[in-house]
């Protein structure tokens, strides 16, 4: 059975820390995504990475970074949390794209993370 | 500019009813479709998704229609049933990384 696993499910920390969330796959998926999903606007993509240790910007990356040091797990990085950094995020991997697109991905069950 | 909209936050159905959620999307450029389904307190799951070439896709009870003229898509629950009560994404894909999802659409189905 296929598992994303995102290291807390709940997470509160102070404006200005440093937070990092982690997520691990087991099923040996190429691409892995970093999103967040916020009331009335969906999940938006923060970043992915394609391969180890390459990563790519999504549509919201400001404020965020990511790590990819091994294939089974993507880390986000939020240098210096604020406010406005309070969301669900969600990890997901998928295998590669192939040919026709078979883009389905597999979610992780977020971590909601409140910045005080 | 949200690329792909679901107008309806929520929907109630009866149980056995047909439950239709839709979904609009401006990108012309888009040739995937998918729907994924939520639970509280879990990751979104793939559902049931489409080609641009097709029209429609079926899958036991659920069936997802694409009019590429309108740029609208919409899924189709028949009959519905309690445990369908989650929130519904639907998302689009031009073939690459990027896949843009909607709001999400709240079904309640009543028993």
């Amino acid at each position: 059975d296929v598992k994303v696993t995102q290291s807390s499910r709940y997470l509160v920390k102070r404006t200005g820390e440093k937070v990092f969330l982690e997520c691990v796959q087991d099923m040996d998926h190429e691409n892995m995504f970093w999103y967040r999903q916020d009331p009335g606007l969906g999940l938006r993509l923060i970043y992915f990475s394609y391969d180890v240790k390459m990563k790519e910007k999504g549509d919201i990356p400001e404020g965020y970074s990511v790590s990819r040091e091994k294939k089974e797990r993507f880390s986000l990085i939020l240098e210096s949390a604020s406010t406005n950094q309070t969301s669900m995020y969600l990890c997901a991997s998928s295998p590669p794209l192939a040919g026709g697109n078979t883009d389905t991905q597999y979610f992780g069950p977020g971590t909601r993370l409140t910045v005080l | 500019d949200q690329q792909v909209k679901q107008n309806s936050p929520s929907l109630s159905v009866q149980e056995g009813r047909i439950s239709i959620l839709n979904c609009d999307y401006t990108n012309s450029m888009f040739d995937y479709f998918l729907w994924y389904k939520k639970y509280p307190a879990e990751g979104p799951t793939f559902l049931i998704s489409i080609s641009s070439i097709k029209d429609k896709n079926e899958d036991g009870r659920f069936t997802v229609f694409l009019n590429k003229s309108a740029k609208h898509l919409s899924l189709h629950i028949v009959p519905s049933q309690p445990g369908d009560s989650a929130v519904y994404f639907c998302a689009a894909n031009t073939g690459g990384f990027k896949t843009i999802f909607g709001a999400g659409t709240r079904l309640f189905v009543k028993a």
